[in-house]
């Protein structure tokens, strides 16, 4: 297994325009979480899934947020007419809702910077 | 008041030296504690895990934790370069996980 992967690693777009992220979870992993991350800051959770159902959603996620686990596999998060405060680390962690220790194992992240 | 406050740093020790990092958060109904690394550039990766008051011990690596005062550490026995990384303690509530906003820490050849 290769663990947690997103795509793209770095994207750089101009302010209004939209981005989509991609996140492939470890296989056998049916949840999903996505995190975003600034600058000397923790993971702030944004949105999970267990398979293919959205159970939460922050409330500090804007309406222009959107995610998606259509198949309950790969995830995708798409960010709307993007703000130069969207810039951040964008964090995809899967794990198995039966875990004893709730373990997330996290991707490398999706690093956006909006000009 | 955060849920989860951590000092940020950056901490800079010698190689050798034993390393203290503490965490406190607001939310009693905390429960189950973790310790994640975080190295430049790449996601967390768990360290430790506690669910009770008390310590536990892997190698090098020490996690309290101290319910009545909401106040949870790890300790860094003879640390190494290769530790240098910025440190998040976390809990779980309600299926996430909360992070602290992490302590960078530097372990000085």
């Amino acid at each position: 297994d290769t663990g947690v992967s997103q795509d793209p690693r770095h994207k750089i777009t101009k302010r209004g325009q939209n981005v989509t992220f991609r996140c492939d979870p470890i296989s056998e992993h049916n949840r999903l979480y996505w995190y975003r991350q600034t600058l000397g800051q923790g993971p702030e959770f944004l949105t999970y899934f267990q398979n293919e159902a959205q159970l939460e959603k922050s409330r500090l996620l804007s309406d222009r947020f959107s995610a998606e686990r259509p198949k309950g596999s790969f995830s995708t998060l798409e960010i709307q007419r993007t703000e130069q405060g969207d810039s951040a680390m964008y964090l995809c962690a899967s794990s198995l809702s039966r875990s004893d220790t709730g373990e997330l194992f996290f991707g490398e992240g999706s690093r956006l910077t909006v000009l | 008041q955060k849920e989860v406050e951590q000092d940020p740093g950056p901490l800079s020790v010698p190689e050798g030296a034993i390393v203290s990092l503490n965490c406190t958060y607001s939310n009693s109904a905390f429960q189950y504690f973790m310790w994640y690394r975080q190295y430049s550039r790449k996601g967390p990766e768990l360290l430790m895990y506690t669910y009770s008051s008390g310590n536990k011990e892997d190698g090098r690596f020490t996690a309290q934790v101290d319910k009545s005062s909401k106040y949870i550490s790890l300790f860094i026995r003879d640390s190494q370069p290769s530790d240098s990384a910025t440190y998040l303690c976390a809990m779980i509530w309600s299926d996430k996980v909360i992070f602290g906003p992490g302590t960078s820490l530097s372990v000085i050849p």
